[in-house]
């Protein structure tokens, strides 16, 4: 079946960049379409959605985030990245990628397990 | 951005129980509300889209209804698996936006 698994640093300094990978496994990432996600979650509070990247390679980030987000996507290895720049604690977070239906009616149907990021120096 | 307001914020139930949770959109979504059910140290996992749909796979005891700004999650006969914290998201624009979630407990 479809999964997602996400892997990158648990620890970032601040100031420095977070780099997350999500690796697609049963399936492949260039067909279909899908929103290929990533989402995060502070300890013991709610969801922010980051951002995706479609199919076809074009992105929408949360302008949240200010311009420090950049998502790709490289079909050669079925995996899709995260880069969040100029981190600080306020970025500490369990990160999820995730794939949502680029169908009207979009859902996050498949999760990560997620993955932990500490910011910190 | 479209607030996502979920109500209660916590509750207390015992097995068995019939469990209304509430969602309320800041504008008109119309039925572009998703659902999603987390257990401590997992991923959330989607319960119902679109309002009203359930996820295949997903118990019938779970159902969506609402329309426009006013969403409820229903749980009926409340099953231990069930205490967890719900989510509602919008997927009517971007970005994508979750209410604060609901946490579900034993009473």
């Amino acid at each position: 079946q479809v999964q997602l698994q996400e892997s990158g640093p648990g620890l970032v300094k601040p100031s420095q960049t977070l780099s997350l990978t999500c690796t697609l496994s049963g399936g492949s990432i260039s067909s279909g379409s899908f929103y290929w996600s990533w989402i995060r979650q502070p300890a013991g509070k709610g969801l922010e959605w980051i951002g995706h990247i479609y199919t076809s390679g074009s992105t929408n980030y949360n302008h949240s985030l200010k311009n420090r987000v950049t998502i790709s996507v490289d079909t050669s290895k079925n995996q899709f990245s995260l880069k969040l720049s100029s981190v600080t604690a306020a970025d500490t977070a369990t990160y999820y990628c995730a794939r949502a239906t680029a169908t009207k009616m979009s859902v996050f149907d498949i999760w990560g397990q997620g993955t932990m990021v500490t910011v910190s120096s | 951005d479209i607030q996502m307001t979920q109500s209660p914020s916590s509750l207390s139930a015992v097995v068995g129980d019939r469990v209304n949770i509430s969602c309320r959109a800041s504008q008109s979504i119309n039925t572009y509300v998703n659902w999603y059910q987390q257990t401590p140290g997992t991923a959330p996992k989607v319960l119902i889209y679109a309002a009203t749909s359930l996820q295949s796979g997903v118990p019938s005891r779970f159902s969506g209804s609402g329309s426009g700004t006013d969403f409820t999650l229903t749980i009926t006969s409340l099953q231990p698996e069930d205490f967890a914290t719900y989510y509602c998201q919008q997927s009517y624009v971007t970005p994508r936006t979750f209410g604060q979630g609901t946490k579900v407990e034993i009473k």
